[in-house]
C-alpha cells in the first residue's frame, strides 16, 4: 500500500516550458487535492477534485491546469512556467470533504523554474 | 475568507518539558480540527485531530478544543528532540477542503 505518489520528485524548468506533475492514490480515496508550499507562506490550495470528473479552483490556480484523470490519479499541468512557480507541491487525498475527513499527503515534487 | 492563524515561532523547549501549540480560527462553523507534524524537506503527516470540545489524548499528545474562544492546542509531553518539526493546524467547516495555518516550527533544545 504506497498511500499518496508523487512524480518526478524534483524538476528543473526554463521559464516558458512545461510540464506535468503526476499524482496517484491507492487508498480508494475520492478527493485529490493540489498544494504548494512556499517559505513562510504555509500550504496554498491550487485545485482540487471532490470527486472523480469533478475539478475546483483553490486559492491560487492561475497559471495551473489539472486532470482528474481517473479516480486514482490527479495530474497539475504548467503550461508556461514562471520563476514565481518555483515551491514544493504537494498531492494530497482523503476519503471525502466533510469533517471527518482528513486528508494525506504525498511526498512532495521540488520545482525550480529559472 | 476562513482563516487559520498560529504563531511561526520558533518554540524553542527543553528536552523532556511539554511543549504547548495553539492555533486561532476565524470561521465559528468549524467542525473539526487536525494537528499536521511536518519534518525539514518532508511531506505533512497527521498526528490527531479533534470534533468535539475539551481534551483528545492519543500518548504523549494532547489536542484541546474550545470553540467558543474559536481556539484549538497541541501538548506534547515529555517533549523530544525527535519532536523538532513544523507543526500544522487544519480546519475543516462542511464540505470544504481544509484550511491550513502556516505552521509552528518548534525545537527541542537536549
Amino acid at each position: 500500500n504506497a498511500g499518496v505518489t508523487q512524480t518526478p520528485k524534483f524538476q528543473v524548468l526554463k521559464t516558458g516550458q512545461s510540464m506535468t506533475l503526476q499524482c496517484a492514490q491507492d487508498m480508494n480515496h475520492n478527493s485529490m487535492y493540489w498544494y504548494r508550499q512556499d517559505p513562510g507562506m504555509g500550504l496554498r490550495l491550487i485545485y482540487y477534485s471532490a470527486s472523480e470528473g469533478t475539478t475546483d479552483k483553490g486559492e491560487v490556480p492561475n497559471g495551473y491546469n489539472v486532470s482528474r484523470l481517473n479516480k486514482r490519479e490527479f495530474s497539475l499541468r504548467l503550461e508556461s512556467a514562471a520563476p514565481s512557480q518555483t515551491s514544493v507541491y504537494f498531492c494530497a487525498s482523503s476519503w471525502g470533504q466533510g469533517p471527518s475527513y482528513e486528508q494525506y499527503f504525498g511526498p512532495g515534487t521540488r520545482l525550480t523554474v529559472t | 475568507q476562513k482563516e487559520v492563524e498560529q504563531n511561526s515561532g520558533p518554540l524553542s523547549v527543553p528536552e523532556g518539558a511539554i511543549a504547548s501549540l495553539n492555533c486561532t480560527y476565524s470561521d465559528r462553523g468549524s467542525q473539526s480540527f487536525f494537528w499536521y507534524r511536518q519534518y525539514s524537506g518532508k511531506s505533512p503527516e497527521l498526528i490527531m485531530f479533534i470534533y468535539s470540545n475539551g481534551d483528545k489524548e492519543d500518548g504523549r499528545f494532547t489536542a484541546q478544543l474550545n470553540k467558543a474562544s474559536q481556539y484549538v492546542s497541541l501538548l506534547i509531553r515529555d517533549s523530544q528532540p525527535s519532536d523538532s518539526a513544523t507543526y500544522l493546524c487544519a480546519v475543516n467547516s462542511g464540505n470544504t477542503p481544509l484550511v491550513f495555518g502556516k505552521g509552528t516550527r518548534l525545537s527541542v533544545i537536549a
